[in-house]
């Protein structure tokens, strides 16, 4: 049982728009900023989006992170099929004094 | 930027492993350092932490007090003592550098078997 939970499923047709939600609690999400990951199979994750909203270096402007009181999302606009991928939100936990990441959510683009 | 892991093997229950995580490429003691795992199928898991000079270091629970991260930033190398290894602690080991996972190596696999 993860800390955050995240959806275990999500599924799109290309060019629609996606969100995948990660809901925690005051002690990680409600106090912490939200990175989110993505892992294609076989691969190692690759950080997709940081401190809730921002982008490293290469990662396109379809993807958009967000965070509400104790929950986080990360959007994916514009779906194209190299972005069926794991998906994990992560945040550190005051009270757990360590990181948490959210269960994965598998992202299929039909 | 490279992180290279290695030491995974397949290992008894109750035995003891040492993993190692070889960085290039960048400033290393500029950066905390992570180990995090992924079990088969399964997701990730954070399992330490240590900062740049480690005198700040963090476990997760499931391992606490059986793991010792530790760093030698004169050879740019990242390390994870695993003692009392237990069959849930077969995973896929990953190091991650910089505070948000910006960097990770493609993983050492660790099996706990008898």
């Amino acid at each position: 049982q993860s800390v955050l939970t995240q959806p275990p499923s999500a599924s799109g047709t290309p060019g629609q728009r996606v969100t995948i939600s990660c809901s925690g609690s005051s002690s990680n999400i409600g106090s912490n900023t939200v990175n989110w990951y993505h892992q294609l199979p076989g691969t190692a994750p690759k950080l997709l989006i940081y401190s809730h909203n921002k982008r490293p270096s290469g990662v396109p402007d379809r993807f958009s992170g967000s965070t509400s009181g104790n929950s986080a999302s990360l959007a994916i606009s514009g779906l194209q099929s190299e972005d069926e991928a794991d998906y994990y939100c992560a945040t550190w936990d005051d009270s757990r004094n360590g990181w948490v990441f959210g269960g994965g959510t598998k992202l299929t683009v039909l | 930027v490279q992180l290279v892991e290695s030491g995974g093997v397949v290992v008894q229950p109750g035995g003891s492993l040492r993993l190692s995580c070889a960085a290039s490429g960048f400033t290393f003691d500029d950066f905390d350092m992570h180990w995090i795992r992924q079990a088969p199928g399964k997701g990730l898991e954070w399992v330490s932490l240590i900062n740049w000079n480690g005198d700040k270091i963090h476990y997760a629970a499931s391992v606490q007090g059986r793991f010792t991260i530790s760093r030698d930033n004169s050879k740019n190398s990242l390390y994870l003592q695993m003692n009392s290894l237990r069959t849930e602690d077969s995973a896929l080991y990953f190091c991650a550098a910089s505070v948000n996972f910006d960097y990770w190596g493609q993983g050492t696999l660790v099996t706990v078997s008898s």
